[in-house]
């Protein structure tokens, strides 16, 4: 158990629909990433938050945003979806910035399928 | 524009024999490199890790190897066993601290008894 939890689990919705991801750092990590894999890819980073603000931009669509609440667990929305956006959507977190490496634990994922 | 590159989908490999994964990357800039683990059903977990001042970093069984030049590195697992039988991710940083991570798409490994 990494200390990182995801809600919910699964998630099956409609083309055109919005969807809201929920993740809950470890306690003390600052940071938050959000990463998608999708069938046969390799984790793609989307976004990170840092106490509350945004840090980092990968590959993030613009139907897709995120926040980090002040009690620092996050939420990944995901609107207009499309069935090209059913991926396994990972979130991480680790302690924050600091001269020494952070680990990036993370959480058990969610699966969302767009139908 | 794959950053990351791990170019071997699948291993098989026989209980108490050496695993060998391997990774490829582009970038220069890359700092520092780490492995991760993941089992179904569940998020990845870390591995091991190297800095690109060293060229070898170890952890009991597992062992990884960063050749610079050639921009490649190497997971070596010794004695191999059945439960480590996972998809391994390779991963790169520009620095140490608090950044995104840049993944491959994955190793399956399959140890058999």
């Amino acid at each position: 158990d990494s200390g990182v939890t995801q809600t919910p689990k699964h998630l099956i919705t409609a083309t055109g629909q919005r969807v809201t991801l929920r993740c809950s750092p470890r306690s003390g990590d600052l940071s938050v990433y959000w990463y998608q894999q999708s069938l046969d890819q390799g984790l793609q980073f989307l976004i990170q938050y840092y106490n509350g603000e945004e840090r980092a931009k990968g590959n993030i669509l613009e139907r897709f945003s995120a926040q980090q609440f002040p009690d620092l667990h996050s939420e990944l929305n995901l609107s207009s979806l499309e069935l090209g956006d059913s991926a396994l959507y990972f979130c991480a977190s680790s302690v924050g910035e600091s001269r020494s490496y952070n680990e990036q634990f993370f959480g058990p994922g969610t699966r969302l399928t767009v139908l | 524009d794959q950053q990351v590159k791990q170019n071997s989908p699948s291993l098989s490999v026989q209980e108490g024999r050496i695993s060998i994964l391997n990774c490829d990357y582009t970038n220069s800039m890359f700092d520092y490199f780490l492995w991760y683990k993941k089992y179904p059903a569940e998020g990845p977990t870390f591995l091991i890790s190297i800095s690109s001042i060293k060229d070898k970093n170890e952890d009991g069984r597992f062992t990884v190897f960063l050749n610079k030049s050639a921009k490649h590195l190497s997971l070596h697992i010794v004695p191999s066993q059945p439960g480590d039988s996972a998809v391994y991710f390779c991963a790169a940083s520009p620095n140490q601290a608090g950044t995104a991570l840049i993944f491959g798409k994955g190793t399956t490994l399959s140890v058999s008894s």
